[in-house]
This record gives C-alpha cells, sequence and structure tokens, in this order.
C-alpha cells in the first residue's frame, strides 16, 4: 500500500559534514512534502514545506541554508543538513501528502 | 498562527481504567483534528481524527470529542492496556483538512500499568 518511506532510520556524522535525508513515496504521489524536527521529549515542529518543482517555504527561525530541500519528483524529496553541528542532533521526519497523507519513519541525526 | 495546548503532559493510569487527553486550539478555522500515538524513536501513527462538523467520533476503545465554540477537542481511550502506553499528540488543521500542514501540542506521555 501507500507509505513514505525516509532513509537514513538514523545516522551520525562528523560535525562539520553534511548529511542527506531522502523520503519517498511509494504507491502514491507526494505533491507536498512537509518537513519536521523533534527534539527529545518535546512536539514535531514544522520546518518547511515543499511542493513538488518549487522553492521550498521555510519557517521562521529555519535557515534555508543549512536544510536545504529538494523536492524534484513526485515520489522523491530530499532534505540536506549542511555544516552539521551538535545542536543540530534530533529527530527528522517526513510527511508527504498527495490524496492522502503519510509520515516517513523518521531519521535521528547524531552529530559529534 | 494556530497555537495548540496540550494536556496533561504526563499520564499515568492503571490498566483497565480510561485515559483522557486534552487539547485546545486557537485559530476557529481550524476545522480537521487527528490524534497520533508515537512510540520512542518512530514515526506517529494516527489512531483518530475528527473534522469540525461532526461533535464525536469512536473506533472501538478509542473516542474524540470535539467543542468548536469552546475550541477544544479530547481524546479517551477506555480499558486501556499495556500496549497502550506511548507518548500521543494532537493536531489541528485549517488549510486543506488531513493534507494540509499539521500545527502539533506538545504531547502527553502515557503510561498504563499492568
Amino acid at each position: 500500500g501507500a507509505v513514505v518511506s525516509q532513509h537514513p532510520s538514523w545516522v551520525i556524522c562528523k560535525s562539520g559534514t553534511s548529511v542527506k535525508i531522502e523520503c519517498r513515496s511509494l504507491d502514491f504521489q507526494a505533491t507536498t512534502m512537509f518537513w519536521y524536527r523533534q527534539f527529545p521529549k518535546q512536539s514535531l515542529m514544522l520546518m518547511a514545506t515543499s511542493n513538488e518543482g518549487s522553492k521550498a517555504t521555510y519557517e521562521q527561525g529555519v535557515e534555508k541554508d543549512k536544510f536545504l530541500i529538494n523536492h524534484a519528483s513526485l515520489t522523491l524529496s530530499t532534505l540536506t543538513v549542511t555544516s552539521a553541528h551538535p545542536e543540530d542532533s534530533s529527530f527528522y521526519i517526513c510527511r508527504g501528502v498527495g490524496t492522502e497523507a503519510f509520515f516517513g519513519q523518521g531519521t535521528r541525526l547524531t552529530v559529534v | 498562527g494556530e497555537n495548540v495546548e496540550q494536556h496533561p503532559s504526563t499520564l499515568s493510569v492503571q490498566e483497565g481504567d480510561s485515559a483522557v487527553i486534552k487539547c485546545t486550539y486557537s485559530d476557529s478555522a481550524s476545522n480537521y483534528f487527528p490524534w497520533y500515538k508515537q512510540e520512542l524513536g518512530k514515526r506517529p501513527q494516527l489512531i483518530i481524527d475528527i473534522r469540525s462538523n461532526v461533535g464525536e467520533k469512536k473506533d472501538q476503545r478509542i473516542a474524540v470529542t470535539l467543542n468548536k465554540t469552546a475550541k477544544h477537542f479530547s481524546l479517551h481511550i477506555t480499558e486501556t492496556q499495556p500496549e497502550d502506553s506511548a507518548v500521543y499528540f494532537c493536531a489541528a488543521s485549517k488549510e486543506g483538512g488531513s493534507q494540509g500542514n499539521l500545527i502539533f501540542g506538545k504531547g502527553t506521555k502515557l503510561s498504563v500499568k499492568p
């Protein structure tokens, strides 16, 4: 059935490096992808909204040059955390929306 | 913009008892209110939702009530079981209903003691 597949599920990277997170919509087309960040014991906070073929819209306080979002097709959206720092360590999760809406599995990012 | 408040932040009940989690929202234009269950390190799972044209919805042991006038909605879990232990989030949306952006509450950690 329809689902959003997010990879990787967890990643550890060194400070200063970049990490790419992928969300693929399977058996449906995600015209919109919402990207959320969730710190421990906190709620999901919207980072940005991307529509296929358009530039992402970022929430206030989210650096667009640091969190690069690409939504080039109806089945793939990516979030790249550039020059990652320990404070970027968090749980990142996408939510693909088409005729239905599905969350990805989430990615636990740890920056050391 | 929309603001969703959720209470309590933690809730501990005995197996078999009922659990109630309450949320309030600020934007009267919100029209879709889902509830999610999230286990540690996993994606939120939609467990029930309600739209603004309905006052109550039930699915087996789970029910949601909506009071549009007071702008609050509640999740009711009856006959709780240990596997109900998780973090529960309420959310509200006004743009596109279930396909729109969701504003989440801060979550309630439910612990069901056997």
